[in-house]
């Protein structure tokens, strides 16, 4: 499994962009790339996958270059309630596999 | 989209005392369940794999005696934690994956709110 490097946290004002960075310069041909939010007291929630280029969905953006070395979590306009937990995971896409959990980046939106 | 449950939610016990926990896929077929643990501030750690109808697979570490696995059915996980200890203290958290293919959209797996159990 693709190790991946997260900023352990970042701090944010409400309605500013947040974009959280993780390098995995070990990706294999068939990895995909994954986010996950979790907050506290809960199990994690998925955001949003993706395999090159960008991806794009109601909550998030996720920006992939070329080389697939790293990967951009892009959060638009970011409220109170987005302040979270947030994972990257790369690995191929077999259901019977399971997640392989980093330490993530703590994110808090500050008012 | 799929939903998993936990029961209980929150547990509070006696060390020595075993402890239910059981891990629900709502609304589809689970071949397969794992089981996390995650403490405070920590990331998640894999203890198990949880295959329906055969053995669990444990975690290089995670004593199988002591977190019994039972995957009865296509639904349900149960992970028991045995005479528990105030280090077995920790959140617990469910995943399940179908093996059939349609049912999960983009390969996600659905995670349960969590159980968190204190051992006094």
């Amino acid at each position: 499994l693709a190790k991946t490097t997260q900023p352990i946290s970042m701090d944010s004002y409400e309605g500013q962009e947040v974009n959280i960075t993780c390098s995995h310069n070990n990706i294999a041909t068939n990895d995909y790339i994954t986010w996950y939010q979790q907050f506290p007291s809960q199990g994690p929630r998925f955001i949003i996958q993706g395999y090159k280029t960008k991806v794009t969905n109601e909550v998030a953006s996720l920006f992939i270059p070329a080389d697939r070395k790293s990967s951009t979590l892009s959060l638009p306009r970011v409220s109170l309630s987005d302040t979270a937990v947030y994972y990257c995971l790369v690995g191929r896409r077999r259901r019977n596999t399971p997640l392989v959990f980093g330490k993530g980046t703590r994110l808090s939106v500050i008012a | 989209g799929a939903v998993v449950s936990q029961h209980p939610s929150w547990v509070i016990c006696k060390s020595g005392t075993s402890v239910k926990i059981e891990c629900r896929s709502l609304d589809f077929q689970a071949t397969t369940m794992f089981w996390y643990r995650q403490f405070p501030k920590q990331s998640l750690m894999l203890m198990a794999t949880s295959n329906e109808g055969s053995k669990a697979t444990y975690e290089q570490g995670v004593e199988k005696d002591k977190f019994l696995i039972n995957h009865a059915s296509l639904t349900l996980s149960t992970l028991t934690v045995t005479s528990a200890h105030p280090e077995d203290s920790s959140f617990y958290i469910c995943s399940a994956s179908s093996g059939a293919e349609g049912l999960l959209s983009s390969y996600e797996q659905y995670f349960g709110p969590g159980t968190r159990l204190t051992v006094t």
